[in-house]
């Protein structure tokens, strides 16, 4: 079945990398993503990945994907404090273009 | 931006009453999809319309509807509401999300929130 765990929350100082993890239990998940809610604003969609990558790069964005564990990982290089947000992993299984989210990962940047 | 718009921003009313909220997708966009996030059930599915048909369904009370219109806007209507409807709705839109399995990224609107008193 679906499932999407995430940890609630993770604390880092400004400049640290942040790595925010999540793990899956459908073996067909198709995609995979990571969305930023900021308080108050809608999802914004920060990268995805297929599940044939292993890992994607974009900016200071590194998503590793571990298929065999079900595992995937947001790694925030450099984080700012505008960084501070809730981050959702959520995936979606094989032609079914609804996405199971988890619950969220609230990321609070220390100056 | 995402691009998609949503209205109105916040909705304040009774339980047993019936509201109506509004999404216009990104220029382009085939598909709607309606999500609810609230704080015990985080994120759902609630459905998807694709160029006007209704695509795909999930965790959608059937006191809830929607609809998707020519103009590829869509309606979510919600009645005789309680007050555990109380969340934020959603709306996303994608170019694809039809029978041919194409682009995958869903753009998320601000939200419509909805307070039942």
């Amino acid at each position: 079945g679906e499932d999407v765990e995430q940890s609630l929350f993770l604390s880092v100082r400004e400049g640290d990398s942040s790595v925010i993890n999540c793990t899956y239990t459908d073996s067909s998940s198709t995609y995979l993503y990571w969305y930023k809610q900021e308080p108050g604003a809608g999802l914004q969609l920060l990268t995805y990945i297929f599940s044939n990558m292993d890992m994607k790069q974009d900016q200071r964005l590194t998503v590793l994907l571990n298929k065999k564990d079900k595992h995937l990982s947001l790694r925030i290089a450099d984080t700012q404090t505008g960084d501070s947000a809730i981050y959702f992993c959520a995936e979606s299984i094989g032609s079914n273009y609804k996405l199971t989210f988890g619950k969220g990962t609230l990321l609070t940047v220390n100056p | 931006d995402s691009g998609v718009t949503q209205t109105p921003k916040h909705l304040i009313t009774a339980t047993g009453q019936r509201v109506t909220l509004r999404c216009s997708p990104r220029s382009g966009d085939l598909s709607v999809y309606w999500y609810q996030q609230s704080l015990d059930q985080g994120l759902q599915f609630l459905i998807q319309y694709y160029n006007g048909e209704e695509r795909a369904k999930g965790n959608i009370l059937e006191r809830f509807s929607a609809q998707q219109f020519p103009d590829l806007h869509s309606e979510l209507n919600l009645s005789s509401l309680e007050l555990g409807d109380s969340a934020l709705y959603f709306c996303a839109s994608s170019v694809g999300g039809g029978p041919r399995q194409d682009t995958y990224e869903q753009y998320f609107g601000p939200g419509t929130r909805l307070t039942v008193t």
